[in-house]
């Protein structure tokens, strides 16, 4: 079994549509979280850090269940732009940062 | 942008031949980290940094070599490239580790014949 594994999609939206992405990890040391997006052919770049109390940043929210060793990740009102690969990652005590396979989006007009 | 360079960005060799790739970065971040990108498998860590002169492996770091000899230097090397290391390589850095964000390059393609 994968230490942090994904719904590989892809995820097909209208826009406008709101889209949930859940990301589980086995390791319960697991201390950080984060989501990053990746657009086709480029480098993966942080969206949001995941905290316990969830957060959010205005369309995206960030949810962390720790008792299910779970972490989410909320888009509303789909926008053209949101199409991409959303990577989560896990660390834990150690210095490796483990990441899902990634979901892909395409949000369709 | 966080400053971090990776060269080359495309490279093509032979099966059998040494190759050597290299993260460059200005932020002075302790931590570098050499990650591999392949369809279903997503990325997956080959070695990372802590620190010059201090490495350790990653998940897939059979094949590979590093090394760190200064702060903004984190060099990846295939002692005999193979097939099987054809790859997007991504080099990131971070201040803190794994609680931090990780800051990625932009990806060396590398191809294998």
């Amino acid at each position: 079994r994968k230490e942090v594994e994904q719904d590989p999609g892809p995820f097909n939206v209208p826009e406008g549509a709101t889209v949930a992405f859940n990301c589980t990890y086995s390791n319960s040391a697991s201390q950080s979280f984060f989501w990053y997006r990746q657009d086709c052919r480029k480098e993966p770049k942080l969206l949001m850090s995941v905290y316990s109390s969830g957060n959010e940043d205005g369309r995206f929210t960030a949810q962390l269940n720790r008792a299910s060793q779970y972490i989410s990740l909320l888009i509303r009102d789909s926008k053209l732009s949101d199409s991409a690969t959303y990577l989560c990652g896990s660390g834990g005590a150690t210095n490796k940062l483990i990441f899902g396979t990634g979901t892909l989006l395409a949000v369709q007009p | 942008d966080a400053g971090i360079t990776q060269s080359p960005r495309h490279k093509v060799t032979e099966t059998g031949t040494p190759v050597t790739l290299r993260c460059h970065q200005t932020e002075n971040h302790r931590y570098m980290y050499w990650y591999r990108q392949d369809p279903g498998h997503g990325l997956r860590l080959i070695h990372y940094s802590y620190g010059v002169k201090d490495t350790d492996k990653g998940e897939v770091s059979d094949g590979y070599s590093v090394s760190r000899s200064k702060t903004e230097d984190f060099l990846l090397t295939l002692e005999s490239a193979t097939s099987s290391q054809t790859s997007v390589y991504f080099c990131a850095i971070s201040e803190r580790g794994v609680r931090d964000t990780q800051y990625f390059g932009p990806g060396t393609r590398l191809t294998v014949l």
